[in-house]
């Protein structure tokens, strides 16, 4: 069954270190997620992305947070200057058409702990 | 006004019996409703999703829609401890992203 992957699966970072999530959708998915999840706490949307360029971001994704599919293929979740409050839970996700249509495919997420 | 609301719980249910787990949401203009349920340090996985008002029925698990109340539930037939997790309601906005409540964390007990 297709899935959704995420590399690292854990990342250890010290603050002010630049980190890059790597997700691989599902290969004919169309629209791209971002989320977090801090622990203990619900997951929040970041940001959509469709057809190469962000689509809707949320007040979390602010300048620190970039995001790019570099090679069709890949879709990465840049953050350039991690804080302490940026640990939590990063979970990938992507849809063949937009996420009130159908399922969002969740990948296994990549956890992140700024020290 | 928090947009997904769910009763954080735990909610405690002997094995077998029925669990019944409720959600409320803001936005009016919401169209589709998802449950998923996620356990300790995963990700979420899918249970059902529904879009009209009235009930669907996926083997053990049933959801219910009440779009003039806000109201979506889900119902969990015969639980079983393997159902113990957390269950987050989902809603999409207008915009089509998914918004979560907290979840709820259910503990079904032998």
């Amino acid at each position: 069954e297709p899935e959704v992957t995420q590399t690292p699966s854990h990342q250890v970072t010290q603050m002010g270190q630049e980190v890059i999530l790597r997700c691989v959708p599902i290969s004919n998915h169309l629209y791209f997620y971002w989320y977090r999840q801090i622990l203990g706490q619900k997951v929040e949307f970041l940001v959509s992305f469709y057809n190469n360029e962000i689509s809707e971001k949320s007040e979390i994704f602010d300048d620190q947070f970039s995001v790019e599919r570099p090679d069709g293929s890949n879709f990465t979740l840049k953050i350039r200057s991690t804080k302490l409050e940026d640990s939590a839970m990063y979970f990938c996700a992507s849809t063949l058409g937009r996420a009130n249509t159908g399922e969002l495919f969740f990948g296994e997420g990549s956890r992140l702990t700024v020290l | 006004q928090k947009e997904v609301e769910q009763n954080s719980g735990p909610l405690s249910v002997p094995e077998g019996a029925i669990a019944s787990l409720n959600c409320t949401y803001s936005d009016r203009g919401s169209q589709s409703f998802f449950w998923y349920r996620q356990y300790s340090g995963k990700s979420p996985e899918l249970i059902m999703f529904i879009y009209s008002n009235g009930d669907k029925e996926d083997g053990r698990f049933t959801a219910q829609l009440n779009k003039a109340s806000q109201y979506v539930s889900l119902l969990i037939r015969d639980s079983q401890p393997s159902d113990s997790a957390t269950y987050l309601c989902a809603v999409t906005s207008n915009t089509g992203k998914l918004i979560f409540g907290q979840g709820t964390t259910l503990q079904v007990k032998p």
